[in-house]
């Protein structure tokens, strides 16, 4: 099946700094990658959603600001965490939409864990 | 963001018994669900899917219900394996352009050997 990999697959940071995780579709094109947060014991929360060569759309309550999103190719979409505080520290989690999509297939990463101390 | 609820229940059965997970979806115009399996520290993994212009799907040993009157979805997994612990949600998706997908609360499955 198709494959999304994420990078890094955990990453401690002081806080005030900023943190970058990439997302990859590795074996087809997406137009559509949706990044997702999660916090222990609790869903997924969509957070936006990343268009290529567009700006990404934001979820109601998430500071575009705070999470920078771009989407420049077609196989990679990155999420910028910036001046990160620890209320930030979170599991994040990219999804991709095949470009000949059917509606609904969508293939997940296997996250990102953000530490902020 | 979106989210449906906050909390994860717990669903403890054993070995060799048929498991029942329910799903409250929010949107009453979703017209596609999907059941994921979440284990520990991973992403999501895709179960089994349905479309609202039908009522039931079955795959290997999973089977999928969706009663849209009372938007309500169901999960069945038979002859359980300590395999499928996991935590599990269900989550919708509208036909608009977007084509989101909002996940529910989720339930954590153990299953007693």
């Amino acid at each position: 099946g198709a494959v999304v990999s994420q990078h890094p697959s955990w990453v401690i940071c002081k806080s005030g700094t900023s943190v970058k995780i990439e997302c990859r579709s590795l074996d087809f094109q997406a137009t559509t990658m949706f990044w997702y947060r999660q916090f222990p014991k609790q869903s997924l929360m969509l957070m936006a959603t990343s268009n290529e060569g567009s700006k990404a759309t934001y979820e109601q309550g998430v500071e575009k600001d705070k999470f920078l999103i771009n989407h420049a190719s077609l196989t990679l979409s990155t999420l910028t965490v910036t001046s990160a505080h620890p209320e930030d520290s979170s599991f994040y989690i990219c999804s991709a939409r095949d470009k000949g999509f059917i509606p609904g297939e969508l293939f997940f990463g296997e996250g990102s864990r953000l530490t902020v101390l | 963001g979106e989210s449906v609820g906050l909390h994860l229940p717990t669903l403890s059965v054993q070995e060799g018994d048929n498991s029942i997970i329910n799903c409250a979806y929010s949107n009453s115009a979703s017209d596609y669900f999907i059941w994921y399996k979440q284990e520990s520290g991973k992403g999501p993994q895709f179960i089994i899917d349905i479309r609202s212009n039908m009522d039931k799907r079955q795959g290997q040993r999973v089977t999928v219900l969706l009663n849209k009157t009372v938007k309500h979805l169901s999960l069945q997994i038979a002859a359980t394996q300590p395999g499928d612990s996991a935590v599990y949600f269900c989550a919708e998706m509208g036909m608009d352009s977007s084509y989101k997908l909002i996940f529910g609360s989720g339930t954590r499955l153990l299953v007693r050997p």
